[in-house]
């Protein structure tokens, strides 16, 4: 079952905008985790963090998390056009041995006009 | 080598058909899976295996059977699927948790269609 929730469910901006997507779930993690994904293809690992971390930095990524309100946010600075794709977050609950399980939010379609 | 390979990156079956889907990582990852994920949806996880033994099954239907022949390949055999069945099917592999967890990566995906 889903436990996350993303907002906004569609974004437009320009390029050279900041773009902020948002994501809330219900249940204690260990971590969370943003993937982008292009047109239907694979995911790609944008930046995990630790349910003991309140803020993590990649390049022009910035993500927030904040256990006290189940949210965390996905900052993207000074967007490209090849920034268009949609972001998900996904939450890591168990401290399985066995793999991860992760449960991913229903994402945000960013599409970033040149 | 961070690449998740996945083979054929497009599949059309009739429900009486059987194939298979292919996966291989080389990143010496012990934590293999298969996702699916339908369109405008987000992946949903249906098994994952640890040391090339199955773990967790999220009740996925019997017409899909996972195999893990070794610890760079993952395969899914299709049988007697149904049209509701057709996806993207995702593979991905990472470290197995511990203490920590860790990132998964992703293939490019199987786009399935049944007819």
């Amino acid at each position: 079952s889903q436990q996350g929730e993303e907002d906004p469910q569609a974004l437009s901006i320009q390029e050279g905008e900041n773009a902020t997507m948002n994501c809330s779930y219900k249940t204690s993690i260990n971590n969370l985790q943003w993937y982008r994904q292009n047109s239907g293809r694979g995911l790609v690992h944008l930046i995990l963090i630790r349910s003991n971390e309140r803020e993590k930095h990649s390049g022009r990524l910035r993500v927030t998390l904040d256990t006290s309100k189940k949210s965390s946010s996905l900052l993207i600075t000074a967007s490209r056009a090849a920034d268009t794709a949609s972001y998900f977050c996904a939450t890591d609950g168990a401290w399985e041995t066995s793999g991860s399980r992760l449960t991913f939010g229903e994402g945000t379609q960013l599409t970033v006009n040149p | 080598d961070t690449e998740v390979t996945q083979t054929p990156k497009h599949l059309v079956m009739g429900m009486t058909n059987k194939k298979s889907l292919k996966c291989e990582q080389h990143m010496g990852h012990r934590a293999m899976y298969w996702y699916k994920q339908k369109a405008k949806k987000p992946p949903e996880l249906m098994f994952v295996y640890s040391y090339e033994k199955l773990s967790i099954n999220e009740s996925v239907p019997s017409r899909f059977s996972p195999e893990c022949p070794n610890s760079s390949l993952l395969n899914l055999h299709l049988h007697a699927l149904q049209p509701e069945d057709s996806a993207l099917y995702l593979c991905a592999s990472s470290r197995l948790p511990g203490r920590l967890s860790y990132e998964q990566y992703f293939g490019p995906g199987t786009r399935l269609t049944v007819t």
